[in-house]
């Protein structure tokens, strides 16, 4: 199947910090991207959508200046939490979407914020 | 700080018994829906499908069946094995025209003992 990677694979940074997650599909090229948030026991929480060579379509309650992303290619979605603090502090998952339709996840990315 | 939320049900089999997972969704026009597996510090895996014009459908080991009247899916799992130990979600997608939107269900862990 379809290969999605994400690095880094964990972070830890200082509160007030900028802190960025790139989201690669390794054998295919996706014009959208999806970004989600997974706290702890909990399930996973779309952010917002991301489409190559456009703006991202964020959801309900998600801050946009907070959470930029960034879709410069075919093959790569940036996410960059701006001025983490703890409460930011989760499990950020990507997905690719191929041209079936079909979302492929990453492997996800642990943000811890000190 | 750390979100407090919901905790994740726990369903416990023994190794090579039958578990059955079950899954509410929401929105009647939901026309795909599918089971991933998430093992611990992992991304979501995809394990099975169905579209919303079928009611059962199986797979290696897996059978999902689709409930549309009361808005019901579940997984069946045979003869369970350890490494079925994770947490499984059902998802929902639903068609919004532009792109299709994938809703994820709160999720059940299962723990398979010996």
């Amino acid at each position: 199947g379809a290969v999605v990677s994400q690095h880094p694979s964990r972070v830890i940074c200082k509160s007030g910090t900028s802190v960025k997650i790139e989201c690669r599909s390794l054998d295919f090229q996706a014009t959208t991207m999806f970004w989600y948030r997974q706290f702890p026991k909990q399930s996973l929480m779309l952010m917002a959508t991301s489409n190559e060579g456009s703006k991202a379509t964020y959801e309900q309650g998600v801050e946009k200046d907070k959470f930029l992303i960034n879709h410069a290619s075919l093959t790569l979605s940036t996410l960059t939490v701006t001025s983490a603090h703890p409460e930011d502090s989760s499990f950020y998952i990507c997905s690719a979407r191929t041209a079936a339709d079909t979302q492929y996840f990453g492997p996800g990315t642990r943000l811890t914020v000190l | 700080g750390e979100s407090v939320g919901l905790h994740l049900p726990t369903l416990s089999v023994q190794e090579g018994d039958n578990s059955i997972i079950n899954c509410a969704y929401s929105n009647s026009a939901s026309d795909y829906f599918i089971w991933y597996k998430q093992e611990s510090g992992k991304g979501p895996q995809f394990i099975i499908d169905i579209r919303s014009n079928m009611d059962k459908r199986q797979g290696q080991r897996v059978t999902v069946l689709l409930n549309k009247t009361v808005k019901h899916l579940s997984l069946q799992i045979a003869a369970t094995q350890p490494g079925d130990s994770a947490v499984y979600f059902c998802a929902e997608i639903q068609n919004t025209g532009t792109a299709s939107k994938l809703t994820f269900g709160t999720g059940t862990r299962l723990q398979v003992t010996l």
